[in-house]
């Protein structure tokens, strides 16, 4: 079947604006992840959304940043007012009952 | 607070030389240890875990608490090999749970 998608693929931005990134998980996975891949930072984990749960928001790095997850699929995380430090590769993932996290290609986000 | 460090960033290796990816981590309960590759424009995806005691592709890696490693081993490294690399660490096992991952390490295997 079809794997976690994110759209769009790539997004420029003016410094200050905001953005939307969007992620449509594995239908069914119960669990929805999302990351930051910055050049020598690795990845970081920003939010996580488990069934009806409070989302684990202790990965955000600001209030510019947040992410819902309506009923229970589709994910939007947004950064309002974006910084040039907010370039990154923004990834979603999706998972199950046992934590094997299934990546999406992710959206690179360049903040000029 | 968990940490897991890679303390290497990039291993270049010949084909058929042993590979050790080394991994530590920081976590005072019983995490759960993952390695997860990305090859060449594609998504990250998980290579193997601790729980499962698998070997995938012929990588191997045993979680020794003593340590506090989960290294990741090959003894004759392919070219197809050539990847990032990065260990993971959930604090639930067999559960969902965020990932806390390493910087990563680049595999290069030259022909």
């Amino acid at each position: 079947g079809a794997g976690v998608s994110q759209s769009p693929s790539n997004k420029v931005t003016e410094k200050g604006k905001d953005v939307e990134l969007r992620c449509d998980p594995i239908s069914g996975h119960t669990a929805l992840y999302w990351y930051r891949q910055s050049l020598g930072q690795g990845l970081e984990f920003l939010i996580y959304f488990q069934g009806n749960s409070a989302p684990d928001k202790s990965g955000l790095p600001s209030d510019r940043f947040s992410a819902e997850r309506t009923g229970g699929s589709v994910s939007t995380l947004t950064i309002q007012r974006t910084q040039q430090e907010d370039s990154a590769v923004y990834l979603c993932a999706s998972s199950l009952d046992r934590n094997e996290q299934f990546f999406g290609p992710g959206t690179r986000l360049t903040v000029l | 607070a968990q940490r897991v460090t890679q303390p290497e960033k990039l291993l270049s290796v010949f084909k058929g030389a042993p590979v050790e990816l080394k991994c530590n981590y920081s976590y005072s309960g019983s995490p759960e240890l993952f390695w997860y590759v990305q090859y060449s424009r594609q998504r990250l995806q998980l290579l193997l875990r601790h729980i499962s005691r698998e070997s995938i592709k012929g990588f191997t890696a045993d979680l020794n608490k003593g340590e506090t490693s989960f290294h990741l081993k090959k003894p004759f490294a392919q070219e197809e090999d050539s990847a990032m690399y990065y260990c993971a660490l959930s604090a639930k096992t067999g559960a969902n749970s965020k990932l806390t991952f390493g910087k990563g390490i680049t595999l290069s295997v030259r022909p």
